[in-house]
This record gives structure tokens, C-alpha cells and sequence, in this order.
């Protein structure tokens, strides 16, 4: 089965900067991405996603790139903000008896301090 | 408001209770999902649900089960509750493969 691992897994920035999470996946059929944000006590919200037919996608302060060759995709933050601290988790699908389902990342912990 | 609705919100259950968690979304998704949340384990799937009359097994399935008699609705049961079980407990939905999943506020089960 699918295999995502997820680093790093707590991040700390200051208000303003960049912040960059990485991850990995181990089935080369895998083609959509996706991005969850979960606040503290809620439930995970999706911020983005892409498929394997595209390389990089962007909405506002939040971009997603993909790799295919290496098995990689990242999620980038610009002028992070304090409401973007949160634990994000990447996922990558499968396929499971036909039907595609999704394998999460451990998450990683983002501390955006003003 | 659309989206799923899970019930109860939290639960303290004796070990060797049977419980049902709730789960009832309204957007006419076809498939479903159930996962548990763990610190430091993200997100694992328990039991999934293509469409109404099928489910599978996820990643973590044992002690769990898993029933999907039409599109709304998708109990989870614990047929005999153990403390490795607690954990909080996210139901989700999606109207196809590789599409975005939703989820409900999920449920924080405690085992003693």
C-alpha cells in the first residue's frame, strides 16, 4: 500500500517569513494530492489540492508543487500570518479494490509567532 | 448548512461496551469514510464506503465494523470497546475518486 512521510513534523516561524512542509509517497500510480489544515479541537479543511497532470498550483499565500519522478510534493506559505498556525497534513491517494482512497501524512505542528 | 453531521461530539464508555458512532452527511456523496486520529499518528483509515451496499477495510480495521444501508448514513460499531480505541474518531465524504474529501467535527471516544 501507499506510504506518505511527512517532515518536518513541528515548524516554527515568525510572522512574515516563508514556511515550506515536504512529503514523500511511495506508489508512482498515486495522482491527487491533497492539503488539509486542522486548527486545535476542529476538523481538517482542505487548503489545496493537485493532480499528477500538473506541476504546481497556487491560490494566494498557498502554493502547491509536485514531483513525479522524485515521489514528492510540498506546500508553501508565504507572509505567513498567526491564524496559519495550525498542524497541516499532506495525503496522496491509492487504489484499494478498484476504488481510490486517501494515506495521510503524520502531520506537522506550523507556530506562526507575531 | 450542508455537510456531515456526527454524533455523539465526545463519549466515556467502560471497556468491553458496544458502541455505534454516527455519521450523516446530506450532500449526496457516494462515498464515505471512517477514519482515527492519534497524536503523532495522523490520520488513519479504519473502513471505507464506495457506495450504498459496499464497504472496506482500511488501514486500521480490526475491532471495528462498518455498514452502509443507503447513501446518508454510515455507522461505525465497536462491537466490544477496548482502551487502544480511544481516540478521535473523523467521518468523511466525497462525491468520487480523487475528489476532495469533507469532513464532520468528529467524535472523542475515551475507553476505560
Amino acid at each position: 500500500g501507499e506510504n506518505v512521510e511527512q517532515h518536518p513534523s513541528t515548524l516554527s516561524v515568525q510572522e512574515g517569513d516563508s514556511a515550506v512542509i515536504k512529503c514523500t509517497y511511495s506508489d508512482s500510480a498515486s495522482n491527487y494530492f491533497p492539503w488539509y489544515k486542522q486548527e486545535l479541537g476542529k476538523r481538517p479543511q482542505l487548503i489545496i489540492d493537485i493532480r499528477s497532470n500538473v506541476g504546481e498550483k497556487k491560490d494566494q499565500r498557498i502554493a502547491v508543487t509536485l514531483n513525479k519522478t522524485a515521489k514528492h510534493f510540498s506546500l508553501h506559505i508565504t507572509e505567513t500570518q498567526p491564524e496559519d498556525s495550525a498542524v497541516y497534513f499532506c495525503a496522496a491517494s491509492q487504489r484499494d479494490s478498484g476504488y481510490s482512497t486517501l494515506t495521510f501524512g503524520k502531520g506537522t505542528m506550523l507556530l506562526v509567532s507575531p | 448548512i450542508a455537510g456531515i453531521t456526527q454524533a455523539p461530539t465526545s463519549q466515556i464508555l467502560a471497556a468491553g461496551r458496544r458502541m455505534t458512532l454516527r455519521c450523516t452527511q446530506d450532500m449526496r456523496h457516494n462515498a464515505m469514510y471512517w477514519y482515527r486520529q492519534d497524536l503523532g499518528l495522523g490520520l488513519r483509515l479504519i473502513h471505507y464506503s464506495n457506495t450504498a451496499g459496499t464497504t472496506g477495510k482500511g488501514e486500521v480495521p480490526d475491532g471495528y465494523s462498518v455498514s452502509r444501508a443507503n447513501t446518508d448514513d454510515f455507522p461505525l460499531t465497536l462491537a466490544s470497546a477496548v482502551p487502544s480505541q480511544t481516540s478521535v474518531y473523523f467521518c468523511a465524504s466525497n462525491a468520487g475518486p480523487n475528489q476532495p474529501q469533507h469532513f464532520g467535527d468528529g467524535t472523542r471516544l475515551s475507553i476505560l
